[in-house]
């Protein structure tokens, strides 16, 4: 059974739009989650984090939102760019109980020209 | 050099084989990882290392034998193997294992090994 489920394998989306990637989780006993971005023939890169005391976090053109009650967070880019085509991992972990990062399966982005 | 390096990128093995990857952090963090990412499905973790201690093995067969003679390597010695093995391998490291809520846990990863097992 899945703790992180990403439900979409692919968006794409307009150059300068807002892309949103959303991700679930099961999991309440999870408190901080990240996002990672993977290119081809690459390991994945930290992107973003936000720990469950929070429900925003901002860096740059990436939004992190976190939805408690819900169990859901999404990641927002604005605007858009062609550098942003990837795979988008969304990561959990219960902090302080054990070292588990748990992924999901990933969406792939597609920045269109 | 810096950052998470594996080697080799690339492998390919029989299913009586024994083969080793490798990974490499230069990074002085103290906690490793083994994961695994098939087509389709989430990355696995298979193997946490924190402070060269074996601190999860996540129900990994054991034809898949990992080793972490210090901080800074770590290996996953692979013997008869199946083509379901087939993955990439992703090596990652952390400053520590057990986090907190300074972002400890945030994991650098290197390019991962693709194996195919024939």
């Amino acid at each position: 059974d899945q703790q992180v489920k990403q439900n979409s394998p692919s968006l794409s989306v307009q150059e300068g739009r807002i892309s949103i990637l959303n991700c679930d989780y099961t999991n309440s006993m999870f408190d901080y989650f990240l996002w990672y971005k993977k290119y081809p023939a690459e390991g994945p890169t930290f992107l973003i984090s936000i720990s469950s005391i929070k429900d925003k976090n901002e860096d740059g053109r990436f939004t992190v939102f976190l939805n408690k009650s819900a169990k859901h967070l999404s990641l927002h880019i604005v605007p858009s760019q062609p550098g942003d085509s990837a795979v988008y991992f969304c990561a959990a972990s219960a902090v302080n109980r054990d070292d588990k990062i748990i992924f999901g399966k990933g969406t792939r982005l597609h920045i269109l020209p | 050099e810096t950052g998470v390096t594996q080697t080799p990128r690339h492998l390919v093995m029989g299913m009586t084989n024994k083969k080793s990857l490798k990974c490499e952090q230069h990074l002085g963090h103290n906690a490793m990882y083994w994961y695994k990412q098939s087509a389709k499905k989430p990355l696995e973790l298979m193997f946490v290392y924190n402070f060269k201690e074996q601190t999860e093995n996540n129900s990994v067969p054991s034809r898949f034998s990992p080793e972490c003679p210090n901080s800074s390597h770590l290996f996953l010695h692979l013997h008869t193997l199946q083509p379901e093995d087939s993955a990439l391998y992703l090596c990652a490291s952390s400053q520590q294992s057990i986090g907190v809520l300074s972002g400890a846990n945030v994991l650098t990863f290197g390019a991962g090994s693709r194996l195919t097992v024939l």
